[in-house]
């Protein structure tokens, strides 16, 4: 069974602090995709990472994939109150010639004015 | 920016009844899929379709289940007896590419509700 475990469940910060959210897993994945998801809307793609190492930024945003594409952290600098919201990470599993995306439990996020 | 659209985005139905949810996918994308969220859970994939057919598919999408693409722009979700537990969000998400490499990034619709009585 693949399985993606999201650490920490929770987090609640002040605004201005910085975060690291964790992606772990045993299997490889083909690339990884993060995604942030507000109550009742549909997963909203942030950033797809593919090469082991790679480091891609989005703003404050940084994310990273590890280097045997088992795991991946996002990182926040300076927090905003807009940043509130369940952020998570997919997996895409190659298989049988075809992808699907496995999802994380996600880390809902709570930054406080 | 194209995106992707679901119908409706709140169903209710009696148990046992069929339901068809529908999905428009990004327009130039040839992969669809399906994944649902039960309340407060993982979003889980159930199924896959290329090429007018299931490319793939979860242990929870039974013979209950079925996917067409009635046309060229409709991608649709039938549940022929609905159960309590089929009660959840369902997700359409479309992509362009497939493989073992590349970015195969898949872009979500905004969920229809299923709420099952």
């Amino acid at each position: 069974t693949q399985l993606l475990e999201q650490s920490p469940q929770f987090l609640s910060i002040q605004e201005g602090e910085n975060l690291t959210v964790y992606c772990n897993s045993s299997s490889v994945f083909s690339s990884l995709q993060w995604y942030r998801q507000e109550p009742g809307e549909g997963p909203v793609l942030l950033v797809t990472v593919v090469t082991g190492g790679e480091v891609k930024k989005l703003k404050r945003l940084t994310f990273q994939f590890g280097d045997a594409r088992k795991d991946s952290s996002l990182h926040i600098t300076a927090a905003q109150p807009g940043d509130t919201g369940l952020y998570l990470c997919a997996g895409l599993m190659f298989s049988g010639g075809y992808n699907k995306l496995i999802f994380g439990a996600g880390t809902r996020l709570a930054v406080h004015p | 920016e194209p995106e992707v659209t679901q119908t409706p985005s709140h169903q209710v139905t009696q148990m046992g009844q069929e339901v068809i949810l529908r999905c428009v996918p990004i327009s130039n994308h040839l992969y669809f899929y399906w994944y649902r969220q039960i309340l407060g859970q993982k979003v889980e994939f159930l199924v896959s379709f290329y090429n007018n057919e299931i490319s793939e598919k979860s242990e929870i999408f039974d013979d209950q289940f079925s996917v067409e693409r009635p046309d060229g722009s409709n991608f649709t979700l039938k549940i022929r007896s609905t159960k309590l537990e089929d009660s959840a969000m369902y997700f359409c998400a479309s992509g362009q590419g497939q493989g073992i490499f590349g970015y195969n990034e898949q872009f979500f619709g905004p969920g229809t509700r299923l709420t099952v009585l």
